[in-house]
């Protein structure tokens, strides 16, 4: 079946500091595919997302593009803050059977001042 | 704003005793989703409904039940609640952009004794 693997955590950066987390996935079909934002105590908001090969998902400094010959989504940002300290979600969405959303395990991120 | 509000927010219960954790939508949305949260997990679908009375499993849906008996309202039962179902449960609706994004509310958080 469909998967999401990203890279474990946490991530610990200093303020400015570039940010890459890693993320792939397995699909048999053609799947949108997404990150989700976790900040303490609250629900996931979603973050960026992208619905075919080679579309660039952006979105508050964060960069995604969907990478169907390496089965990729990493997430970027050039300069992160200490309010981008959260967990963040890779995850894909099948449009046949549902629209059933498939996560990975989460990533922690702690940015230091 | 998607909004969507879970009650009850938090619930601390016995085992064997039903729970019942509701999510309430205001946007008339056809497809609702239970999701819980586990460390190391990610997120992982439990069930999730496709319009009034419509219901399918998820990947995680042994010891739980749904219903939609109105648009607005998915409920999520644990007949005989376990220690294992102890989790944060998050109920999310699918987004009307057509590209499979989730919308969550804030989540009800259970711990079985």
């Amino acid at each position: 079946g469909d998967s999401v693997t990203q890279m474990e955590g946490p991530v610990t950066l200093s303020e400015e500091a570039f940010l890459t987390i890693n993320c792939t996935y397995t699909a048999t079909g053609y799947p949108s595919l997404f990150w989700y934002v976790q900040y303490p105590g609250e629900g996931l908001q979603l973050l960026l997302k992208a619905t075919k090969a080679d579309d660039k998902g952006s979105n508050k400094g964060f960069e995604a593009t969907y990478r169907k010959e390496t089965t990729s989504f990493h997430l970027e940002k050039g300069s992160v803050q200490v309010s981008d300290s959260a967990v963040y979600f890779c995850a894909l969405s099948d449009q046949t059977g549902g629209f059933k959303t498939i996560f990975g395990a989460g990533t922690r991120l702690f940015v230091k001042a | 704003d998607a909004g969507i509000t879970q009650s009850p927010r938090h619930k601390v219960t016995e085992t064997g005793t039903p729970v019942t954790l509701r999510c309430h939508q205001t946007e008339n949305h056809r497809y609702m989703y239970w999701y819980r949260q586990d460390p190391g997990h990610g997120l992982r679908l439990i069930h999730y409904s496709y319009g009034v009375k419509d219901t399918d499993k998820g990947e995680v849906s042994d010891g739980y039940s749904v219903s939609r008996s109105k648009t607005e309202d998915f409920l999520l039962t644990l007949e005989s609640a376990t220690s294992s179902q102890t989790s944060v449960y998050f109920c999310a609706i699918l987004g009307s952009g057509g590209a499979g994004e989730l919308f969550f509310g804030e989540g009800s958080r259970l711990t079985v004794l």
